[in-house]
Formats: structure tokens, C-alpha cells, sequence
């Protein structure tokens, strides 16, 4: 089955680092597809953080990394602020599918 | 400037066809590698994508809702229309449509703000 596996939440203090896993296969990820991570605050539309697994858009602070290995990703967020409790999607495309998937989400909390 | 904007009913009934269309402007549709996208996202739950058509008019659907969905474009209005049918209450949902400029694998990179459908009778 064609999925990509997020952690539902993660947490830290403001000045924490936090990693959000993306898992996935062998038809996506592990075939060497991109991986995208989304940004969305609530009661907004997601906006693009990291594209082709490791750059940053212009305007993105470099606070946001991300890494992929084999069939999983990940994004890193240095240096925790308050702003950045959001919902963060990973995205790649599926070549049993023929289409795009997300994952599942992951709710960053600042405490 | 790349802008982005879904338009279609609010309500509709179950059995009903749904009708969303996709208004853009700042790019074309018809520039090689550009394609845009429908995605969903019921209250409370993640995201999920539904449909992408591309500027050679190849069509991808959602393998679990290919039999209900259909993408098409019109270059020359810059729009982008999805319809869905026989809907029912589980897709109720906002529905963004969204840009990728470097294929059907490439990056989101600039969404509409979204559109609520409720389905109810």
C-alpha cells in the first residue's frame, strides 16, 4: 500500500530542535522522488517549505532543513519559535498510483 | 504574480455532482512542464490529492476516486475545472487547487486560498 507515514505530533520548547519523519516505499521515496514538505498554519492554505528534498524557497528561514535516505525523509526545525506551531505535510509522487501523495501530517507544538 | 482561486457551491446535496473550477493567472497552462493540481481536506484531517492535469492535457486521478472524477482544462480562460460525482457526506471538505511548474512530481508552489463544500442534505 502507497502511503507516507508522519508522526501525528511532535513538541519542544521554544530554542528546540525538532525532526518530523516521512516514511515511505519503494514506488515513491525509495524510488527517488522528490520529497516536499508543506507548511500550514491554521485556517490557511499549506504553502511549500522544502522542495526537491532539501531547498528552501526563497523567503523560508534556514531554521527548516530537511534530508532523504532510501525510502523515508525528514525535516528538521532549529531553533523552535512560537510561529512555527503548524501542520507540516511531506508530499512525493507514486509511481504505482501515478499520482501524488501526502502524509499524513504532523502537529508541531511549541510549549 | 502567480495567483490561484477556486470557485463553486458551498452546499450540495448527496447524489449531486460537484462542479469546482480554478481560476489562474500569472502563468499558462499550456508552457511546458506546468501543471495544476486539486487536493482536499476534510475538517480536522490531512491533506489528500485528488486530481492533477498537466500542459499537455494528460489527466492523473486519485486511484480510490478515479471513477468520480474528472479534470479538465481551458487555456484560454485560465481555468482548470473538477467535477465530482455522486457526492456524498465524507467529502465534505476544502478543496485548494494548486500550481507545480516543474511536472507532475515537482513542488505545490503556490496554492488558492480554498473552498469549503459541504455535502448535506
Amino acid at each position: 500500500q502507497s502511503v507516507l507515514t508522519q508522526p501525528p505530533s511532535v513538541s519542544g520548547a521554544p530554542g528546540q530542535r525538532v525532526i518530523i519523519s516521512c516514511t515511505g516505499s519503494s514506488s515513491n521515496i525509495g524510488a527517488g522522488y522528490d520529497v516536499h514538505w508543506y507548511q500550514q498554519l491554521p485556517g490557511t492554505a499549506p504553502k511549500v517549505l522544502i522542495y526537491d528534498n532539501n531547498n528552501r524557497p526563497s523567503g523560508v528561514p534556514d531554521r527548516f532543513s530537511a534530508s532523504k535516505s532510501g525510502t523515508s525523509a525528514s525535516l528538521a526545525i532549529t531553533g523552535l519559535q512560537a510561529e512555527d506551531e503548524a501542520d507540516y505535510y511531506c508530499q512525493s509522487y507514486d509511481n504505482s498510483l501515478r499520482g501524488s501523495l501526502f502524509g499524513g501530517g504532523t502537529k508541531v507544538t511549541v510549549l | 504574480q502567480v495567483t490561484l482561486r477556486e470557485s463553486g457551491p458551498a452546499l450540495v446535496k448527496p447524489t449531486q455532482t460537484l462542479t469546482l473550477t480554478c481560476t489562474f493567472s500569472g502563468f499558462s497552462l499550456s508552457t511546458s512542464g506546468v501543471c495544476v493540481s486539486w487536493i482536499r481536506q476534510p475538517p480536522g484531517k490531512a491533506l489528500e490529492w485528488l486530481a492533477l492535469i498537466d500542459w499537455d492535457d494528460d489527466k492523473y486521478y486519485r486511484t480510490s476516486l478515479k471513477t468520480r472524477l474528472t479534470i479538465s482544462k481551458d487555456t484560454s480562460k485560465n481555468q482548470v475545472v473538477l467535477t465530482m460525482t455522486n457526492m456524498v457526506p465524507v467529502d465534505t471538505a476544502t478543496y485548494y487547487c494548486a500550481r507545480s511548474w516543474r511536472g507532475n512530481s515537482g513542488d505545490l508552489d503556490h496554492w488558492g486560498q480554498g473552498t469549503l463544500v459541504t455535502v448535506s442534505s
